[in-house]
This record gives C-alpha cells, sequence and structure tokens, in this order.
C-alpha cells in the first residue's frame, strides 16, 4: 500500500519569496513516480512537476523544482519567487510503476497556500 | 483542445436517486479513472479501468459502477445516492505505459446528496 503525507494544512508566504511544501511518502514500490498538483479555487487540477525514483537529478520545471530525499522518502515542492496567482491548494501524489497495483495515483490531503502581497 | 470532458458540472440529488456522471476524452488515453475529492482528504480513487471492456476498483468502490465500452468514455454510476456521496467527483486519463506521464484531469463534478 501506498501513503503520501502533507503535514502542513497551511502555508503562507510573502510574494517574491520561496516556500517549501513539504510531502514524505510510503511505499514497498521500488520503482515509483511522485506528481505535484496544483489545484486553485476554480477547481481544476493543473500538473505541475514530476519526480522518477530513479532519477539521478532533481526535478525542475520553471519557478518549481522537486527536493528529492529517497532515503527519507520525501519529495518537496520548492516554489521560488512567489506569484499572487500560486495562491491555491497543492497535491502531493504517488504513482508505482513496477508492481501490478493500480497504477493509479494516491494522493496526499493537500496543503493550502496563500500568497500575500 | 477538449482533454477529458464531465458533464454535468454540479447536480443535485434526493437520495435514494440514481444518476450517472459522464467522462469523455479525446486523447486516446488507454487509461481511465474517478476519483472523489472531500475535504482534508485529498483525492480517493473510486474506480479505474486500463482499457475498453476492463475495470477495477479502488480504495472507495462502494455504491459506484462503472463501465468501459469505448476508449473514449468512461461514465461513473450512482446507484442510490446517499448524503455521504456528496463530493466533487474527477475523472482523469493517461496514455499507457511510461511511469512519466501525468493523469489529465477532467474539470470536476461537484455533486450534492440532500
Amino acid at each position: 500500500a501506498q501513503k503520501i503525507t502533507q503535514t502542513q494544512p497551511g502555508m503562507f508566504v510573502q510574494e517574491k519569496e520561496a516556500v517549501t511544501l513539504d510531502c514524505t511518502y510510503d511505499t514497498s514500490d521500488q520503482s515509483y513516480g511522485l506528481f505535484w498538483y496544483k489545484q486553485p479555487s476554480s477547481g481544476e487540477m493543473i500538473f505541475l512537476i514530476y519526480q522518477g525514483s530513479y532519477d539521478e537529478q532533481n526535478a525542475t520545471e520553471g519557478r518549481y523544482s522537486l527536493n528529492f530525499q529517497k532515503a527519507r522518502k520525501s519529495a518537496n515542492l520548492v516554489i521560488s519567487a512567489s506569484q499572487l496567482g500560486d495562491s491555491a491548494m497543492y497535491f502531493c501524489a504517488m504513482r508505482a510503476i513496477s508492481s501490478g497495483s493500480a497504477r493509479q495515483l494516491t494522493f496526499g490531503s493537500g496543503t493550502q497556500l496563500t500568497v500575500l502581497p | 483542445n477538449a482533454g477529458v470532458t464531465q458533464t454535468p458540472k454540479f447536480q443535485v440529488l434526493k437520495t435514494g436517486q440514481s444518476m450517472t456522471l459522464q467522462c469523455a476524452q479525446d486523447m486516446n488515453h488507454e487509461y481511465m479513472s474517478w476519483y472523489r475529492q472531500d475535504p482534508g482528504m485529498g483525492l480517493r480513487l473510486i474506480h479505474y479501468s486500463v482499457g475498453a471492456g476492463i475495470t477495477d476498483q479502488g480504495e472507495v468502490p462502494n455504491g459506484y459502477n462503472v463501465s468501459r465500452s469505448t476508449t473514449e468514455d468512461f461514465p461513473l454510476r450512482l446507484l442510490s445516492a446517499a448524503p455521504s456521496q456528496t463530493s466533487v467527483y474527477f475523472c482523469a486519463s493517461r496514455p499507457s505505459g511510461g511511469g512519466r506521464q501525468p493523469q489529465h484531469f477532467g474539470d470536476g463534478t461537484r455533486l450534492s446528496i440532500l
């Protein structure tokens, strides 16, 4: 079974500052992928960034980067230079790649990020 | 680009009524899935399909049925609506193979059961 834990129900950050959203996971699978999604108040789910368990480098996508620490089973999302439009709910999710599991996403409970002007 | 289309966007039902939430994708994705989102609980998998004619249960399947007669469509049926099924429902799809492929989500259906 897989489990995703996001321990920060809410976070505040000042505009233009960086913020880290925490995500820890638990899985017995050796090969898996970690995803971050953004859900603005309008409700849609927007894919942000992906990290594979065997990727040698931390993933980056524009202002988003992933601080992946495999031994600690953590995959924290770092948003640099926060913008007001970054205010949203952020979900960490994982999916087993190699096992015969559902191969569907398991989500954390989310972190509500508010960017302050 | 239509992507994943869910209908309706909003629905109010009375306890005991049945209804079908529609989901269609135009990306020829093999994998499709249904999630429900409740406050403080993230998204939970209801049912999923890895191809036409193949479906399986997720984490919270009770009270829901699915079928997959075509690659494009994956409807979710509530057999006898209960207040506990009040939630936001998301349909998602992705291509098979390649774990890097993210799931593409529809805009959701907000369902209230009175």
